[in-house]
């Protein structure tokens, strides 16, 4: 299995740009995630899907941010207009469904290092 | 609210040293799961190893072992015979069980010295 693929690995951009990241989840999982990791606040959980279902967003920071999961082996994160402070590592991982235990362990992608300048 | 720390922001040990990195944690649910991950520099997070609040015993996995004192709320990682590229973070993680969200803590910075 190639794992978890998220794509682009780098991207800069300037102020005021809408950003596209995407990712591709392990074939069979049931759960998406999307984290962002920043020096200051470590690694956030921003939402998460279920069967392609947003379950929880309240980690989003703020409307410039959305993400969709249009099928089970693609979902993207969207950021307009990015700002400075969007800088950041974005992680995409998948999980199995199941009772919460090691079973469940989320597998992360490599990561989209965003800086906005 | 679920919240984990790790107090160790940084740490040198000699290789072949046993190293233990703390963690702590707090939930209300009295069913959960804690985790390990380690970020090496090339950034991506690997999963090391589960313990189940339940688990009768302490988790291992080869190199990795997890002290896991309940009624203290904290959940160690204990390297043994450390090696040159354990050096990396090492982050600690819960999730109640039933509930998929992770909750991380801020990260311990290991460098193994040779």
């Amino acid at each position: 299995d190639a794992g978890v693929i998220q794509s682009p690995r780098h991207e800069v951009t300037e102020m005021g740009q809408e950003v596209t990241l995407r990712c591709k989840p392990i074939s069979g999982h049931d759960y998406l995630f999307w984290y962002r990791q920043t020096m200051m606040r470590g690694l956030e959980l921003l939402i998460y899907f279920n069967n392609n279902v947003p379950i929880d967003d309240s980690g989003m920071p703020e409307d410039r941010f959305s993400a969709k999961m249009p099928n089970a082996s693609f979902s993207t994160l969207k950021i307009q207009p990015s700002e400075p402070r969007d800088s950041a590592v974005y992680f995409c991982a998948s999980s199995l469904a199941g009772s919460g235990g090691a079973e469940n362990e989320q597998f992360f992608g490599p990561g989209t290092r965003l800086t906005v300048l | 609210a679920q919240k984990i720390t790790q107090t160790q922001p940084g740490m040198f040990v000699q290789e072949k040293e046993a190293v233990t990195l703390d963690c702590t944690y707090d939930t209300s649910d009295p069913s959960y799961g804690l985790f390990w991950y380690k970020q090496p520099s090339s950034g991506e997070m690997i999963f090391l190893i589960y313990q189940g609040s339940y688990d009768q015993q302490n988790a291992t996995e080869g190199r990795y072992s997890l002290n896991f004192q309940k009624a203290r709320k904290s959940a160690n990682l204990v390297i043994s015979a450390s090696q040159l590229g354990d050096s990396a973070m090492y982050f600690c993680a819960m999730r109640d069980r039933g509930a998929q969200k992770l909750v991380f803590g801020q990260g311990t910075r290991l460098t193994i010295n040779p």
